[in-house]
């Protein structure tokens, strides 16, 4: 079955500490691999997209990584601040649909000042 | 302006009425997709369309219709609304295949509660 798994659920952390979410997927045959960040209330914004070759990509403070064989990826958030609480989503193409994206259920991160 | 508009933002409406929410994007993409957000849960996809004579249903399509009106228009109804139905709607456009790394691009939402 397709499924995305992430961890943990909720995050709160002080601001200006780091902190790393956690993404398993079982999505079969798989394409590439997407982190999103949602405000409350607000869509969804795309923060990287990696493939089956790429382990590391940045976006300013933030850092994803990918395992292709264990079917792991994380987020890392570096020096965070308040403007990074939210929900962030991982997200999983299958090669196989023009369409299809399995989605994780997010890990909602709050900032505490 | 957002490149991907939503409106309603917010619509309460009671069980049985029909329901549109409309969505119009600037971005010039072929690829319009309808996607439903629940508490706890995944967005699921209802309806996606890749060109204006071109829709397809999702993984969640019951209860739902859409309508492209033109590239930039894509519609979704609720011909009889259920309080099941009760969900935050996303509209989002792409310029590429997803599998081949095409980037979604999200409206603001439309949050729906049928009473």
């Amino acid at each position: 079955k397709n499924q995305v798994e992430q961890s943990p659920q909720s995050l709160i952390i002080l601001e200006g500490k780091n902190c790393t979410l956690q993404c398993n997927y079982t999505v079969s045959p798989f394409s590439n691999l997407r982190w999103y960040k949602q405000d409350t209330g607000r869509g969804p914004v795309s923060l990287t997209i990696m493939t089956f070759s790429e382990n590391t990509k940045s976006n300013g403070r933030y850092t994803a990584t990918l395992d292709a064989d264990t079917k792991q990826s994380s987020l890392h958030i570096t020096a965070s601040q308040l403007s990074d609480s939210a929900s962030y989503i991982c997200v999983v193409t299958r090669m196989d649909s023009n369409y299809q994206l399995i989605w994780g259920a997010g890990t909602k991160l709050i900032i505490k000042p | 302006d957002a490149d991907v508009t939503q409106t309603p933002r917010n619509r309460i409406t009671k069980t049985g009425k029909r329901i549109m929410l409309e969505c119009s994007q600037t971005k010039g993409h072929d690829r319009m997709y309808w996607y439903r957000q629940d508490p706890g849960l995944g967005l699921r996809l209802i309806y996606y369309s890749f060109d204006v004579k071109d829709i397809n249903k999702g993984e969640i399509s019951d209860g739902y219709s859409v309508s492209r009106q033109a590239q930039a228009k894509f519609s979704l109804s609720l011909e009889s609304a259920i309080p099941n139905q009760t969900a935050l709607y996303f509209c989002a456009t792409s310029d590429l295949r997803l599998a081949a790394g095409g980037e979604l691009f999200f409206g603001e939402g439309s949050r729906l509660t049928v009473l």
